[in-house]
């Protein structure tokens, strides 16, 4: 699976939108970008995931480059419980498509810890 | 609301001692993953199961660590013997076939002294 690099911190103001970004310049065609947050002492929380196009979802959007080489995870408006470790995971999908044995294992990269400020 | 639940909560025993982690997946989901979070090595995969067959464990300590699935409803971690360096915050993980995210449960935080 392809390795991931993350800023180990960002910050941002309460109520505006938060740009997570991810480098993942060795990813493959069929790997797919995850999202996931922790808040402290709970598991991991899935937020999104895409291949190529761009995605929406209640929690947030993820803006992945032409290239595929980057993405962006977009709060849109951040508030102070969005104060968590946010992880980029790149990894084949779980489960393949029309059958087979190709399993996606999710590879926690250390993160980027999102601070918002009042 | 369907969640993962795992038992104990907090585990504190001592260096020797047998350690099983139960995991409750969500039902309906037939993979099952075992995760290991420490400071220093961040979360690390241990082990996963699909409709209860062991898929991979390659980053299991095998000498040690066990991981079944004794039925559809639960997976088991068991350590024997536990060592210091065994202590962590132990997490698993559900997803159902065809659907990509995973689902975690609370943990079970172990001490070993």
């Amino acid at each position: 699976d392809a390795k991931t690099t993350q800023p180990p911190s960002m910050d941002c103001a309460e109520g505006r939108a938060a740009n997570l970004p991810c480098n993942h310049s060795t990813i493959s065609g069929n790997e797919y970008v995850y999202w996931y947050r922790q808040i402290h002492s709970q598991g991991p929380q899935y937020i999104i995931h895409g291949l190529k196009n761009n995605e929406t979802n209640e929690m947030a959007s993820l803006i992945i480059t032409e290239d595929r080489k980057s993405s962006t995870l977009i709060l849109p408006h951040a508030t102070l419980r969005d104060t968590v470790v946010y992880y980029c995971i790149v990894t084949r999908p779980y489960p393949k498509k029309g059958g087979g044995t190709s399993y996606g294992k999710l590879t926690f990269g250390q993160g980027t810890i999102l601070t918002v400020h009042p | 609301d369907a969640r993962v639940t795992q038992t104990p909560r907090d585990k504190v025993t001592e260096m020797g001692q047998e350690v099983t982690m139960r995991c409750q997946p969500i039902l309906g989901h037939n993979t099952v993953f075992w995760y290991r979070q420490t400071m220093m090595q961040g979360l690390e995969l241990l082990a996963y199961f699909r409709n209860r067959a062991p898929l991979d464990d390659s980053g299991m300590p095998k000498d040690r660590f066990s991981a079944e699935m004794p039925d559809a409803t639960l997976a088991t971690l068991k350590i024997q013997p536990s060592e210091p360096r065994d202590s962590a915050v132990y997490f698993c993980a559900s997803a159902p076939d065809g659907v990509y995210e995973q689902y975690f449960g609370p943990g079970t935080r172990l001490t070993v002294t």
